[in-house]
């Protein structure tokens, strides 16, 4: 079975772009991540979804920021516009059932914002 | 808040040792425990999930405990190797502002010396 898809692997792109990054989560979960790791910060959950549903954004740094999950096996993360400091590698992730099932995590989007 | 913390920050052992990595964490209200392994330029591979119930959980190698009350939990490897070698972080998932919330902690590099 493939695991979590994340596209594109690497984006580099001008300061001011839009950016958008897409997961495809493991068929049959019903609940998906967006994390943004950093040296300085770690791993950081920026938000969740359940049954498509935005559940807890709390994470999202700034308005600059959404996400999106029009269907049970399609997400994105939109940034707009980009900053330098939004260059990091965001993971998503899917896992069936929050509370008591392991996350799956995809192999990230290694973003560069110059 | 919960604070996630592991120590050690870095560890390099000589193949075929027994080692411990440590997780705390300051609430101990916790849905679950969960290890995972991040290999360079890779997502996060699941290791271990620990319920907040149980008290140990075992896949090869691999022994998990928890101690709530404490707010710790151990990953013991049983006779390291190379491959073996990765960043190794811990995620608490705990319910904080009406939300299921995850903190990970900011992780252990091991590195086991053939």
């Amino acid at each position: 079975d493939a695991g979590v898809i994340q596209s594109p692997r690497h984006e580099v792109t001008e300061m001011g772009q839009e950016v958008t990054l897409r997961c495809k989560p493991i068929s049959g979960h019903n609940s998906l991540f967006w994390y943004r790791q950093t040296m300085m910060r770690g791993l950081e959950l920026l938000i969740y979804f359940n049954n498509n549903v935005p559940i807890d954004d709390s994470g999202m740094p700034e308005d600059r920021f959404s996400a999106k999950m029009p269907n049970a096996s399609f997400s994105t993360l939109k940034i707009q516009p980009s900053e330098p400091r939004d260059s990091a590698v965001y993971f998503c992730a899917s896992s069936n059932n929050y509370s008591n099932q392991p996350q799956h995590f995809g192999d990230g989007t290694r973003l560069s914002i110059l | 808040k919960q604070e996630v913390t592991q120590i050690p920050a870095a560890l390099s052992v000589p193949e075929g040792e027994n080692l411990v990595l440590n997780c705390s964490f300051t609430d101990s209200a916790i849905y679950n425990l969960q290890w995972f392994r991040q290999d360079p330029g890779k997502g996060l591979t699941s290791l271990l999930l620990i319920q907040s119930s149980q008290r140990e959980q075992t896949s090869g190698r691999l022994n998990a405990s928890l101690d709530k009350s404490s707010g710790r939990s151990t990953l013991y490897i049983a006779a390291s190797q190379p491959g073996d070698s990765a960043t190794y972080l811990c995620a608490v998932i705990y319910r904080g502002g009406g939300y299921q919330k995850v903190t990970f902690g900011t992780g252990t590099k091991l590195q086991v010396i053939p």
